[in-house]
């Protein structure tokens, strides 16, 4: 089936540790989008990436990092150096029309 | 400054009945377009509808309706026969021609409650 997967759907990490969240898609989309979520409140973007190997911060990029290394892939790191992580992770695949997005990530700091 | 205004924090309606969900937007380009989601409790974004600036004709997806007033800067969503699995999180959002990529802003979002 074509789509978008995040994994996981829960992630709880201790202060101070690097997490990895995972989006994967086989939709043959060029762009594909990282966005954070915190209760009560719409998206704000962390980074973008319109091609392979090449990637952008979006509003609100610091204390996370991203690779484009396949078109498939779109790995989001939030570093420690993130200081209020917790938040729910959207990654989205999109054109001018239209932005899919994946199930999400919920990441809890402990 | 805001670009996406989303008035009403919460909506009830009752079901079977018509809800208008109101959207306002800031824009100084001549293209753009306009955006709905609705974002149930399980968290998924589900797109709802599109219109474009240069549409003439109001956007319709099944009970889905957008009422575009360009002059007004208006793009509020309408959903007909409410049905309670309507009861979600809706979302505003807009993307601007003048960006380098397709950026969209997304507003604060509207809950909406379905009585039965």
């Amino acid at each position: 089936d074509g789509g978008i997967t995040q994994s996981p759907k829960y992630l709880f990490r201790k202060e101070g540790q690097n997490v990895t969240l995972s989006c994967e898609q086989n939709l043959n989309h060029d762009a594909m989008y990282w966005y954070r979520q915190d209760p009560g409140q719409g998206l704000r973007l962390i980074y973008y990436s319109q091609i392979v190997n090449d990637f952008q911060k979006g509003d609100i990029a610091e204390g996370y990092s991203v690779s484009r290394e396949k078109k498939e892939s779109f790995p989001l790191t939030v570093t420690s150096a993130q200081k209020n992580p917790t938040a729910f992770y959207l990654c989205a695949i999109g054109d001018s029309n239209e932005q899919l997005f994946g199930p999400g990530t919920r990441l809890t700091v402990l | 400054a805001q670009k996406i205004t989303q008035t009403q924090p919460g909506m009830f309606v009752q079901e079977k009945e018509a809800v208008t969900l109101d959207c306002t937007y800031d824009t100084s380009d001549q293209s753009y377009g306009l955006f709905w989601y609705k974002q149930p409790s399980s968290g998924e974004m589900i797109f709802l509808i599109y219109q474009g600036s240069y549409d003439e004709q109001n956007a319709t997806e099944g009970r889905y309706s957008l009422n575009f007033q360009k002059a007004r800067k208006s793009a509020n969503l309408v959903i007909s026969a409410s049905q309670l699995g309507d009861s979600a999180m809706y979302f505003c959002a807009m993307r601007e021609a003048s960006t380098s990529y397709d950026k969209v802003i997304f507003g604060p979002g509207t809950s909406l409650s379905v009585i039965p």
